[in-house]
């Protein structure tokens, strides 16, 4: 199957600064990647939808400009968590779907960024 | 509005089997079924298309009645390495691939 990464792994940085993260997928071209953040004991939430080379599509509720999100390429997605707060700790994961994939076809997740802001 | 799955937790012995639904208020296209342990990112288990299909590999069938907007997911003779929480994602809108994942169940089978 496809796979995707996700750098950082875990992150712990001070309430107010920012923290990126990065989605690649390594063996396939993606124009659209999707970011879902997961807290404790629940379930992931779909956050927004990266597309390639436009603006990202935010779910209700998402504030567009502290979660900032880049797909600058066929293979790379960034979220940027702008002004951290703890609140914002939380389990970060991003999917993607190979293009012109079979309709049997799914989504396929990165490992996750664990993010810890104190 | 995400779909609801129940039980949302249940503990099996190894061997015994387990059945785990997923209700949606919308009508859906296909429905995905993932497996997460602690800690780790989702792992895909299987799909399933609009049109009532059932399938299946190994230990671990599923069906989806889109008349109902359910699907179940079967487990049958669980292991061990079962033990996890399992989410169904429904995508409402054919090509959109937006997923919308369920409440989740937690399942522990025990020796």
């Amino acid at each position: 199957g496809a796979v995707v990464s996700q750098h950082p792994s875990w992150v712990i940085c001070k309430s107010g600064t920012s923290v990126k993260i990065e989605c690649r997928s390594l063996d396939f071209q993606a124009t659209t990647m999707f970011w879902y953040r997961q807290f404790p004991k629940q379930s992931l939430m779909l956050m927004a939808t990266s597309n390639e080379g436009s603006k990202a599509t935010y779910e209700q509720g998402v504030e567009k400009d502290k979660f900032l999100i880049n797909h600058a390429s066929l293979t790379l997605s960034t979220l940027t968590v702008t002004s951290a707060h703890p609140e914002d700790s939380s389990f970060y994961i991003c999917s993607a779907r190979p293009p012109l994939a079979d309709v049997t076809d799914t989504q396929y997740f990165g490992p996750g960024t664990r993010l810890t802001v104190l | 509005q995400q779909p609801v799955q129940s039980p949302q937790a249940v503990i099996l012995r190894e061997g015994e089997d387990a059945v785990i639904n997923c209700s949606s208020s919308k009508a859906l296209y296909s429905v995905h079924w993932y497996r997460q342990k602690h800690g780790e990112a989702p792992v895909f288990l299987m799909i399933l298309l609009k049109g009532g299909e059932q399938k299946g590999h190994d230990k671990i069938s599923a069906s989806f009645n889109e008349k109902k907007q359910q699907s179940s997911l079967y487990l049958t003779a669980s292991q061990l390495s079962y033990s996890g929480t399992y989410f169904c994602g429904t995508e409402i809108i054919t090509g959109n691939e937006k997923l919308t994942f369920g409440t989740g169940t937690r399942l522990t089978i025990i020796p």
